[in-house]
């Protein structure tokens, strides 16, 4: 079955600073890969995807992520990161055929951004 | 609605106790999802719905579990008997394209169970 790893629970950083938050999964068959974010107090929103095509991939708010097949990742970078993008970031990964496909999820990495 | 609207936000129950959670996804979606998150992990699957009928429900932990979503829109999530281990926060999400897992959350119901 797939797993997926995020390998930090805590990033912190200093604002204008480049982050980033490492993700590996168990499985190359087959996959699809999401980076969601959960700000405080709020519901989870779809910040970007790989489905095929260029494996880098942008989202919203200035993300980006890289898919590396060879390696099972899907890292989520940004060059300069402000205090508003302080939450929970979330790795997800789509196994499964046509509509019985459903997401595994990664424990998540707590992103504070300080002053 | 314009978004996943979720009733009630926050539900405090003795142990022991029948609670519901109700899950008002976006018009138009026809995949609905409910998960369980608890505090510092990821989303945990319980139950997928295509259309009214459960497609996946296999992450629905013991039969103290069940949901229904019976016109195919609003969906309840059904706890029988609650334990302290419940207390958890219930996500729920909407899906146009379910098979890319694209999904759109609501804020959750936090369940305490004292």
């Amino acid at each position: 079955a797939q797993s997926v790893t995020q390998l930090d629970s805590q990033v912190p950083v200093f604002e204008e600073a480049p982050v980033e938050l490492r993700c590996n999964y168990s499985s190359s068959v087959s996959v699809y890969l999401f980076w969601y974010v959960q700000y405080p107090n709020q519901g989870l929103q779809l910040l970007l995807k790989y489905l095929s095509g260029s494996t880098l991939v942008k989202g919203i708010n200035g993300f980006e992520a890289e898919f590396n097949k060879s390696q099972t990742s899907f890292h989520l970078r940004k060059p300069s990161v402000h205090i508003s993008d302080t939450a929970e970031y979330f790795c997800a990964v789509s196994e499964g055929t046509g509509n019985n496909r459903k997401l595994i999820w990664g424990l998540g990495t707590s992103l504070a951004v300080n002053p | 609605g314009a978004g996943v609207s979720q009733t009630p936000s926050n539900k405090v129950t003795e142990k022991g106790k029948y609670v519901e959670l109700r899950c008002d996804p976006i018009s138009g979606h026809t995949a609905l999802y409910w998960y369980r998150q608890s505090l510092g992990q990821g989303p945990e699957f319980l139950i997928y719905f295509q259309g009214t009928g459960a497609a996946d429900d296999s992450g629905l932990p013991n039969d103290r579990f069940f949901a229904v979503r019976p016109e195919g829109s609003v969906s309840t999530l059904k706890i029988q008997r609650t334990e302290r281990g419940d207390s958890a926060v219930y996500l729920c999400a909407s899906s146009l394209y379910p098979g890319v897992g694209e999904l759109f959350f609501g804020e959750g119901s936090r369940l305490t169970v004292l």
